[in-house]
């Protein structure tokens, strides 16, 4: 079945630095793939998405490439802000059959100190 | 426009009890999906509702039950909890038709079973 693997957090940050969170995912079709973001005490919200092989999605400074040969979709932003605390999750949605799910990845914790 | 909303936000059951959750769809949006989220994890799909039907399940047993209503709201019922259903229930809402893989979410319902 499909599956989506992260990188394990916690992950600390000192702001301004670089940021990357790997996301590999398992799939028996072409699926669309997938950031949410969870800040505290809020619900998951979409960061960015990708369709197809080759696309980049992009919003607010974050940018994940889809890439087929590698079965990837690693998280960057080159330089996080405080604001940026939250837990991130890779997900995948696999359009070949009937299943209309998310399958999305344990998430990790993103901790950024000012 | 108003977002998706769940109620309760908490609650407190023993094992062998049934529970509720109740969850307003966004507007305009008429797909209604159920995922339960264990402490650490990323969140596991249930079951989706689209006008009125299940539209796809996950690998939850029968006593996860569901109901979506002509305007579009939705019930998520578990009965004979077990100790392992301790988990955040979270709502989600999209658009049936021209399906973008997007998902709007609420908070969550935070179940803990004693």
């Amino acid at each position: 079945g499909d599956s989506v693997t992260q990188m394990e957090g916690p992950v600390t940050l000192s702001e301004e630095a670089f940021l990357t969170i790997n996301c590999t995912y398992t799939a028996t079709g072409y699926p669309s793939l997938f950031w949410y973001v969870q800040y505290p005490g809020e619900g998951l919200q979409l960061l960015l998405k990708a369709t197809k092989a080759d696309d980049k999605g992009s919003n607010k400074g974050f940018e994940a490439t889809y890439r087929k040969e590698t079965t990837s979709f690693h998280l960057e932003k080159g330089s996080v802000q405080v604001s940026d605390s939250a837990v991130y999750f890779c997900a995948l949605r696999d359009f070949s059959g009937s299943a209309r799910q998310l399958t999305f990845g344990s998430g990790t914790q993103l901790t950024v100190l000012p | 426009e108003t977002g998706v909303t769940q109620s309760p936000t908490h609650l407190i059951k023993t094992r062998g009890q049934q529970v509720t959750l109740r969850c307003s769809s966004q507007s305009g949006h008429n797909t209604v999906s159920w995922y339960q989220q264990a402490l650490g994890q990323g969140p596991q799909f249930i079951f989706q509702y689209y006008r009125e039907e299940e539209n796809g399940r996950g690998n939850f047993p029968p006593r996860f039950s569901g109901l979506q209503f002509p305007n579009y709201s939705s019930e998520l019922n578990v009965n004979a909890l077990e100790l392992d259903d301790s988990a955040l229930y979270l709502c989600a809402s999209s658009s049936g038709t021209g399906d973008t893989g997007e998902l709007f979410f609420g908070e969550g319902s935070r179940l803990t079973v004693l």
